[in-house]
């Protein structure tokens, strides 16, 4: 079975604290992305990554920044979390031969984060 | 821009009655569209996909979408709802590039016994 696995399901910071949201994907995929849901807003696209090193902003990426040091592994960073980033952070990939237009995008099941 | 427009943020259903849950898109080029479903506590899984090839597109668990040039619509239909079926569900369009999916604010689907 295809895996995408968010390392945390279930994080508390305060604000102002450096907060790091791990992705790994088992599937061998070359893109890679991170996806803030919200009850209301959907998913919006933070960053994506469609090789090592290589990143692009999504439609939100302020207050965000992105690592991707190995092809598996997919990084979002906040660096000085604020209370407005509680939400929900879902991670992606596909492969990127026709991945994303065949919609084929595996989901983690998210990391929810509270900011206090 | 792309974008897609979800009708109804909420819509409920008795077991056994349609489904019927809408989408409008907005594209600038021969869209790629997507309905996926979000179980609770769950990420999101792909339900059907429309990539041009036919406009009528069956997905898993019954559900089907009709592509709608002139209405700009992708609206997904269920005939007989099932209490399974109540979930979460987003329409999304690919970007322009090719290299990501915009999705739509969601639509919470309810069904009663």
């Amino acid at each position: 079975d295809v895996k995408v696995t968010q390392s945390s399901r279930y994080l508390v910071k305060r604000t102002g604290e450096k907060v790091f949201l791990e992705c790994v994907q088992d599937m061998d995929h070359e893109n890679m992305f991170w996806y803030r849901q919200d009850p209301g807003l959907g998913l919006r696209l933070i960053y994506f990554s469609y090789d090592v090193k290589m990143k692009e902003k999504g439609d939100i990426p302020e207050g965000y920044s992105v690592s991707r040091e190995k092809k598996e592994r997919f990084s979002l960073i906040l660096e000085s979390a604020s209370t407005n980033q509680t939400s929900m952070y879902l991670c992606a990939s596909s492969t990127k031969a026709g991945g994303v237009l065949a919609g084929e995008l595996f989901f983690g099941e998210g990391s929810r984060l509270t900011v206090l | 821009a792309q974008s897609v427009t979800q009708l109804g943020s909420h819509v409920s259903v008795s077991e056994g009655a349609l489904v019927l849950l809408r989408c409008n898109y907005s594209s600038s080029v021969p869209p790629y569209l997507f309905w996926y479903v979000q179980y609770p506590n769950q990420g999101l899984q792909l339900l059907l996909k429309y990539t041009s090839a036919a406009t009528l597109v069956k997905g898993i668990n019954g559900f089907e979408a009709e592509f709608k040039k002139s209405e700009t619509s992708f609206h997904l239909t269920k005939p007989s709802a099932h209490m399974s079926d109540a979930a979460e569900y987003f329409c999304a369009v690919s970007n322009q590039a090719g290299t990501a999916l915009i999705f739509g604010k969601g639509t919470t689907l309810s069904v009663s016994s």
